[in-house]
């Protein structure tokens, strides 16, 4: 069954602080994997996007690595600023259907507190 | 920022009313998506399209029917709402890219509560 899990569920941070959040996937065949912020009352935003061969990619502050091999993923933020205060969900498609089918994980509730 | 719009971003009806949610884009994208998300979940895909004309049920039932006239325009439409309905409805759409898996835009949701 194809899943998504990430980890931990909701997470409290002082503002400047690092942090790293963890997504583990049994999606297959894998194409590629996203991170997206959705801010509360919004729709998602891409953060990242990596596909097999890749195993890091940055954007400002935000950096993902994936591991193909053992199936998992994270997003570190560095130096995190209020604003970082959202939802950060982990998205694999499956290259396996015409559509490129989307699963999502339940993400992770990040507070960045002053 | 993506050019995809939902209206009502907020909407409280009564069990039984028959409600439309709106979604817009102005990309230009052949793919359009509806999700369904409720507090603390994950997204669940509930309709998608291909292209005018072409409709087609995601992973999750729903109720909910869809229509596909005009590139730019993909409605959802409840004819008897009731509380179980009570959801955070989100559509997106993505760019005609071979092989699928493009990224998808959102719009910012429409938050529907059914008394």
């Amino acid at each position: 069954k194809n899943q998504v899990e990430q980890s931990p569920q909701s997470l409290i941070i002082l503002e400047g602080k690092n942090c790293t959040l963890q997504c583990n996937y049994t999606v297959s065949p894998f194409s590629n994997l996203r991170w997206y912020k959705q801010d509360t009352g919004r729709g998602p935003v891409s953060l990242t996007i990596m596909t097999f061969s890749e195993n890091t990619k940055s954007n400002g502050r935000y950096t993902a690595t994936l591991d193909a091999d053992t199936k998992q993923s994270s997003l570190h933020i560095t130096a995190s600023q209020l604003s970082d205060s959202a939802s950060y969900i982990c998205v694999v498609t499956d290259r396996g259907s015409t559509l490129g089918r989307l699963y999502f994980g339940r993400g992770t509730q990040l507070t960045v507190w002053p | 920022e993506a050019d995809i719009y939902q209206t009502p971003r907020y909407l409280v009806i009564g069990t039984g009313k028959k409600i439309t949610l709106e979604c817009s884009q102005t990309m230009g994208h052949d793919k359009m998506y509806w999700y369904q998300q409720d507090p603390g979940m994950e997204l669940h895909l509930i309709h998608y399209s291909y292209g005018v004309n072409s409709t087609e049920k995601g992973d999750l039932s729903s109720e909910s029917t869809v229509s596909r006239i005009r590139t730019e325009h993909f409605p959802l439409t409840l004819e008897s709402a009731r509380p179980s309905h009570t959801s955070q409805y989100l559509c997106a759409s993505s760019p005609p890219l071979a092989g699928g898996g493009d990224t998808q835009y959102f719009g910012p949701g429409t938050r529907l509560t059914v008394l």
